[in-house]
């Protein structure tokens, strides 16, 4: 059971935008900023977004991420086959002083 | 873009240490931090710890004290051993840098292939 809850999975058709969620408390998202991580399977992880919605450079415009009190979304427009994978939330909190991970949630594009 | 490459024994009996070695090129491991990730079969992500180059460092309190790093900054390279394993650290483990950037954010922005660790008899 992870400290910071995802959807196990989420759909939608090519061209399509969907949203993946991440709940937290106050002693993470609450306190600190939210990342996102692309996993392609058999693949490493690959950063998306950083401090809640900064996007690093090479990370396509379609990815977008927000954060409101204890909770984050990741969006993803104009779905593509290729954005099939799975995706992470991670925060550090205060109180565990450890790094955390959602979940994860799988997005197959139909 | 720095690059990490990790490298260790792929099979490990229970009871024993597991040792890894994570080598990065492109930059220097000084002034950054740098972290193990583990991912168990079909599992989400587990952050294992971090260290910084001067060699203090943090973990997951989960492994109970079992784990400890180490940083070579004369060979570019960080380590991993985590003592006592059993059948439930095995993963695939993945060294990252958690970079900390100019505005006080820090993520994992450069992530190892990963190596498969299987603890087994």
């Amino acid at each position: 059971q992870s400290v910071l809850t995802q959807p196990p999975s989420v759909s939608g058709a090519p061209r399509q935008r969907v949203t993946i969620s991440c709940s937290g408390s106050t002693s993470n998202i609450g306190d600190n900023g939210v990342s996102w991580y692309q996993q392609v399977p058999g693949k490493a992880p690959k950063l998306l977004i950083f401090h809640d919605g900064q996007r690093p450079s090479g990370v396509s415009d379609r990815f977008s991420g927000s954060k409101f009190g204890t909770s984050a979304s990741l969006a993803i427009s104009g779905l593509q086959a290729e954005d099939e994978a799975d995706y992470y939330c991670e925060a550090w909190d205060d109180s565990l002083k450890s790094v955390i991970f959602g979940g994860g949630t799988k997005l197959t594009v139909l | 873009q720095v690059q990490l490459q990790g490298s260790g024994p792929g099979l490990v009996k229970p009871s024993e240490t597991l040792s890894l070695t994570c080598t990065v090129s492109g930059g220097s491991i000084s002034g950054n931090y740098w972290s193990w990730i583990r991912q168990s079969p079909g599992k989400g992500l587990e952050w294992v710890g971090y260290i910084y180059d001067t060699g203090s460092s943090k973990f997951n309190p989960s492994l109970k004290s079992r784990a400890t790093m180490s940083a070579d900054t004369s060979k570019n390279q960080f380590s991993l051993r985590l003592r006592t394993v059993t059948a439930a650290d095995t993963a695939i483990y993945y060294c990252a840098r958690r970079l900390y950037d100019s505005r006080g954010h820090y993520y994992f922005d450069s992530w190892g292939q990963g190596t498969l660790v299987t603890v087994s008899s």
